[in-house]
């Protein structure tokens, strides 16, 4: 039993780079969403998706892009890393009970 | 828009002892209140939710939280701690449009030591 499995869960970019993190939910949820967990600011929404080809944005979009093509996967896109984008982000997804259930990070480094 | 704060970054207690971690929240609306626990190198794992109803709520782990409207508060309580929970642990205040799909706010956490 899967859950929510984020690849990969270690990067080092160079400031520039581009690279996408994948995230793949095998519980048939509607929701999804990704999030960046920075030192001290707890866990701020980047953008979320309410179904099958639909996103949204949330509080820091930002140089981020995000696609949900399929129902199970939910990716983000980095088109030109900045150092300010060194984080450790979760993807999570939720059906109807309001819980989210996460993934075990994807931990970014950009020089 | 809502927020979250928690105000203890560190807190340390002995194992045996009861545990109160607080959580203020600001929501102009009735909020639906969660906490989360993140145990090192882990994602986060649902404790106990608050939707509506009771405002004492039992979650995993032995832990309780009570919604306090008043005071905007949703305090995690643990009569006795053990060293398994030492983690850091997150406030959240939703704002769904239904009970499934919820935009957490997160509080920027507390981290639990528990000392022998």
């Amino acid at each position: 039993n899967a859950g929510v499995t984020q690849t990969p869960k270690f990067r080092v970019l160079k400031t520039g780079q581009s690279m996408t993190l994948l995230c793949a939910q095998d519980m048939n949820h509607e929701y999804m969403y990704w999030y960046r967990q920075d030192p001290g600011m707890g866990l701020r929404l980047i953008h979320y998706s309410v179904g099958e080809g639909t996103t949204a944005k949330g509080e820091v979009p930002d140089g981020y892009n995000v696609s949900r093509l399929k129902k199970q996967n939910f990716l983000l896109g980095l088109e030109s890393a900045a150092p300010s984008q060194t984080s450790v982000y979760f993807c999570a997804s939720s059906r109807d009970t309001g819980e989210l259930f996460f993934g075990e990070g994807s931990r970014l480094t950009v020089l | 828009a809502q927020s979250v704060t928690q105000p203890d970054i560190h807190i340390t207690v002995s194992e045996g002892a009861s545990l109160e971690l607080r959580c203020n929240y600001s929501y102009g609306a009735t909020p639906y209140l969660f906490w989360y626990v993140q145990s090192p190198g882990q994602g986060l794992q649902l404790l106990l939710k608050y939707f509506s109803g009771d405002t004492l709520v039992q979650g995993i782990k032995g832990f309780e939280a009570e919604f306090k409207r008043s005071q905007s508060s949703f305090n995690l309580r643990k009569p006795s701690v053990h060293w398994s929970d030492a983690a850091e642990y997150f406030c959240a205040v939703g704002a769904g449009l239904n009970t499934g799909f919820q935009k957490l706010v997160f509080g920027t956490g507390t981290r639990l030591l528990v000392s022998p």
